[in-house]
């Protein structure tokens, strides 16, 4: 039963262009919503997050849309570079059972120089 | 520097060979958990601890044992490894609570390979 879930594999972009990476989930019950970058041979790092009480968080070149009533989320990354070429993963978490993490499968973003 | 510090981050090893991965953080963290991943899975809990003492399966335990008797310390033991648990693990600590989305910091990752 997956739970959060990023139906896109791959993602490939021209640099400068807006890349927009989409993440669903089914457990309504989800109160907060991470995104996390991996490099290769590297663990995920922290990317931005959004509460389900907001529907938008920005953070410099990068913004998370949340719509609830869709279940849906994304980020969006102006202007892409080519440093943002990485794994991305969706993930998303419940209050009430502690700090557990449910991850989608990830989305590989490749930007073209 | 705050870190979660994970060994060996690669291993070959045998089918039924025991083995452990161990898993270290340094920013006192309360929880800590355990992931693999997997190609077209994403990352999949096989247990978390909350505190010392206190351990619960993932999504994906069967095949696993962990123990949490340090707070620091959180590893992974596969006590009969089979192919199937071929595959990359990460370990991960986090306060104990998500406030605010408080992000999960990940080791570098261990590259299990079960022959």
């Amino acid at each position: 039963d997956q739970q959060v879930k990023q139906n896109s594999p791959s993602l490939s972009v021209q640099e400068g262009r807006i890349s927009i990476l989409n993440c669903d989930y089914t457990n309504s019950m989800f109160d907060y919503f991470l995104w996390y970058k991996k490099y290769p041979a590297e663990g995920p790092t922290f990317l931005i997050s959004i509460s389900s009480i907001k529907d938008k968080n920005e953070d410099g070149r990068f913004t998370v849309f949340l719509n609830k009533s869709a279940k849906h989320l994304s980020l969006h990354i102006v202007p892409s570079q080519p440093g943002d070429s990485a794994v991305y993963f969706c993930a998303a978490s419940q209050e009430t059972s502690g700090s557990r993490l449910t991850f989608g499968e990830g989305t590989q973003l490749t930007v073209n120089p | 520097e705050a870190q979660v510090t994970q060994n060996p981050r690669y291993l070959i090893t045998v089918t039924g060979k025991k083995l452990t991965v161990t898993c270290s953080q340094n920013m006192n963290h309360e929880y800590m958990s355990w992931y693999r991943q997997d190609p077209g899975l994403g990352l999949r809990q096989i247990y978390y601890s909350m505190n010392v003492e206190v351990t619960d399966k993932g999504d994906v335990p069967e095949g696993y044992k962990v123990s949490r008797k340090e707070k620091r310390n959180f590893p992974l033991i596969l006590e009969s490894p089979s192919p199937n648990q071929t595959s990359l693990y990460f370990c991960a600590s986090s306060s104990k609570r998500l406030i605010r989305g408080t992000e999960a910091f990940f080791g570098q990752g261990t590259r299990l390979t079960v022959v």
